[in-house]
């Protein structure tokens, strides 16, 4: 009965580099949000995804940053170009039903980002 | 101004005793999430509301829709109580405010 599952939980990425944050929901959570920590911040709201859709990304910078989740496998955030402002940790949770309704949230352990 | 804001920022107690940290928001919302995220960062949603009160174990969280205040109970509190607490809500937009965190520490 595995919870939500992120690897890595630790990535270390030069400037410039790409980063690559895999998430694998709870089985039969078809619905997967991001959200950032930054250091000494609360959590922000990146992007809420369902199978092959991004329902919400209101909260994902509009450049360098991506999101999917494919029919099969796990979603993916991913950050091109990454500068030293990307480090942070990133959380990912997974709920069974849609945001509109009254379904808890799973959360990850997190991938903690460091960018030199 | 947060559209979330939470109170106090933080909080010490002996163990034993009965803690309450606030939450006030300033979005129409759907929903209301307490998580609970321990010093390794690890975050555990505790209770999910729209309305009323639920209760988990010590844990008891309430919510007041008419003045937008939610408030997070723990009753004998513990020293592994000790962890921030933060407030989410989803408003009717189905977009997500975090408040900064309440930093509980119990001692024993």
């Amino acid at each position: 009965n595995a919870g939500v599952m992120q690897n890595p939980r630790h990535l270390v990425r030069r400037r410039g580099q790409e980063a690559r944050l895999r998430c694998s929901p709870m089985k039969g959570h078809s619905h997967v949000y991001w959200y950032r920590q930054l250091p000494e911040e609360g959590l922000k709201f990146m992007v809420y995804l369902q199978k092959e859709n991004i329902i919400d990304e209101s909260g994902m910078p509009k450049e360098r940053f991506s999101a999917e989740f494919p029919k099969e496998g796990p979603s993916i955030l991913r950050i091109q170009q990454v500068v030293r402002g990307d480090s942070a940790a990133y959380f990912c949770a997974s709920s069974s039903l849609s945001s509109g309704s009254t379904d808890t949230q799973y959360f990850g352990p997190g991938t903690r980002l460091t960018v030199l | 101004k947060n559209e979330v804001e939470q109170s106090p920022q933080n909080l010490t107690a002996q163990e034993g005793e009965f803690i309450t940290i606030n939450c006030s928001y300033s979005v129409g919302i759907s929903a209301l999430h307490w998580l609970q995220q321990h010093p390794g960062g690890g975050i555990v949603s505790l209770f999910m509301l729209s309305s009323g009160k639920k209760k988990h174990g010590r844990l008891i969280a309430t919510i007041n829709i008419q003045e937008k205040h939610s408030s997070l109970h723990i009753t004998a509190s513990h020293p592994r109580d000790s962890a921030v607490y933060i407030c989410a809500v989803r408003n009717t937009g189905n977009q997500f405010y975090f408040g900064t965190g309440t930093s509980l520490t119990v001692i024993p």
